[in-house]
């Protein structure tokens, strides 16, 4: 299985803020990946797709990128809607799978 | 508008099966490229993915699983299907079915979840 490393568990950011959320592949997914929030109570909303592409309906201060193995997930001038759970995903391969999550509080 | 929703039984003793539907709309599972994908979330715990269907009914399947889930489809009335055998309480989660788009798509559309207890 391939697993997906993500960092850091947890942070806590003020408003207007630039975070940056890390997920780390066992092997090569290619573009593969997908950042999800989740808010409680609530199923998780994408966000991110292809590694780099915007789902649709999402501000632009959300953005992914990539480097080899390891995916980022940026989000600029941070809110206070931000707050939840990021999750990444990689499907390019069974069976896919999640990071463990990250837990952003804003200050 | 796309939507989904899961439904399920709620609470269910360990050894029996789990059937899950998800109903949804705005889509077709007849499209080429379209899937639906069940995702599970133990409370407070990560997710955790068990099955996906694609239109021409290719099913894949998490092996840590694979012998005890089916996954089908009705698409004449827009549903998908799960079944999970022999369940235990470690079964205990919140079930989501989600639209999966092929190509470099993923899970864009979820439903509500619906929430399953495995108790004697």
């Amino acid at each position: 299985d391939i697993q997906m490393t993500q960092s850091p568990a947890s942070l806590s950011a003020s408003p207007e803020e630039i975070v940056t959320i890390t997920c780390q592949a066992s092997q090569d997914i290619g573009n593969w990946l997908a950042w999800y929030q989740q808010k409680p109570g609530k199923s998780p909303q994408l966000l991110i797709y292809s590694a780099t592409s915007l789902a649709d309906g999402i501000p632009s201060r959300f953005s992914g990128s990539r480097s080899g193995t390891q995916y980022s997930l940026k989000i600029s001038r941070l809110q206070v809607e931000d707050t939840g759970i990021y999750y990444c995903l990689q499907r390019y391969s069974n069976p896919y799978t999640f990071g463990a999550g990250t837990k952003l509080e804003l200050k | 508008q796309v939507t989904l929703k899961e439904s399920g039984p709620g609470i269910l003793q360990p050894s029996q099966t789990l059937s899950l539907t998800c109903t949804f709309s705005g889509f077709s599972l007849s499209t080429y490229g379209m899937g639906v994908g069940w995702i599970r979330q133990p409370s407070g715990k990560g997710l955790e993915w068990l099955a996906n269907i694609w239109w021409d009914d290719d099913k894949y399947y998490n092996p840590s699983l694979k012998n005890r889930l089916t996954i089908s489809k009705d698409t004449s009335n827009n549903q998908a299907f799960l079944k999970i055998t022999n369940v235990d309480t470690a079964d205990t989660a919140t079930y989501y079915c989600a639209r999966l788009t092929g190509g470099g798509g993923s899970f864009d559309y979820w439903g509500q979840g619906v929430m399953v207890t495995v108790s004697s």
